[in-house]
């Protein structure tokens, strides 16, 4: 069973654009959620991370939203670039367990 | 500071035989787990290890395994390998003691292709 359900599977935005990916959960116990960016060839690189006591966390062009009621948080990347094009992973943990992970997402960004 | 160093980054067998990853983690971490990526499945976590000692398993056969040594450098074992186990394997090292905390710094991996 899939602890932390991630879509869409691919996506394509144009430069310039914002690129939504959207992931879910349903272990209240997690209390950590990173997400992983991915590029070709490398291993993932933490890209940033929310705690639940907060609703939103903004870094530079990347935010996450999360929602708790709901169970969901997401990804929002501002005026995508063409150097965003990787596979980002959402993930969840809490301590004394393993980090679950999403299926990832492929983005690309179009010039 | 050098990252987490795995080996070899490429690898072909066939099907029945076994298989030895290797990965040294970044210096002073002592907590190394590993992970298994296929399209579509993403992640999934196969063990977690620290201070020598596996303190979490994921739901793989018991044809994986893997331990850790004294210098906190890992390795996993696959026997009779089959078609299904073709995957990037990653490894990853945290220098949070507690497991599922903290941020987890992978390596390249290793590309398994079964044959």
């Amino acid at each position: 069973q899939q602890q932390v359900k991630q879509s869409p599977q691919s996506l394509i935005v144009q430069k310039g654009g914002i690129s939504i990916i959207n992931c879910a959960y349903e272990n209240t116990a997690f209390d950590y959620f990173p997400w992983y960016q991915q590029f070709p060839g490398k291993g993932p690189a933490l890209l940033i991370a929310i705690r639940p006591d907060v609703s939103e966390k903004k870094e530079g062009r990347f935010t996450i939203s999360f929602n708790k009621s709901a169970k969901q948080f997401s990804l929002h990347i501002m005026d995508s670039q063409p150097g965003d094009s990787a596979t980002y992973f959402c993930a969840a943990s809490f301590v004394g367990n393993q980090f679950y992970f999403g299926t990832g997402t492929s983005l690309t960004v179009i010039p | 500071k050098a990252g987490v160093t795995q080996t070899p980054r490429y690898l072909i067998k066939t099907r029945g035989q076994q298989v030895t990853l290797s990965c040294s983690p970044i210096s002073g971490h002592r907590s190394v787990s590993w992970y298994q990526q296929t399209p579509g499945q993403g992640l999934q976590f196969l063990f977690e290890y620290f201070s020598e000692t596996q303190r979490n398993k994921g739901n793989f056969p018991g044809r994986f395994s893997g331990r850790q040594f004294s210098n906190s450098r890992s390795e996993m074992n696959v026997s009779t390998l089959e078609l299904g186990d073709s995957a990037l394997y990653l490894c990853a090292s945290n220098r949070r003691g507690e497991i599922g905390t903290g941020e987890l710094f992978f390596g390249e991996g290793s590309r398994l292709t079964v044959l």
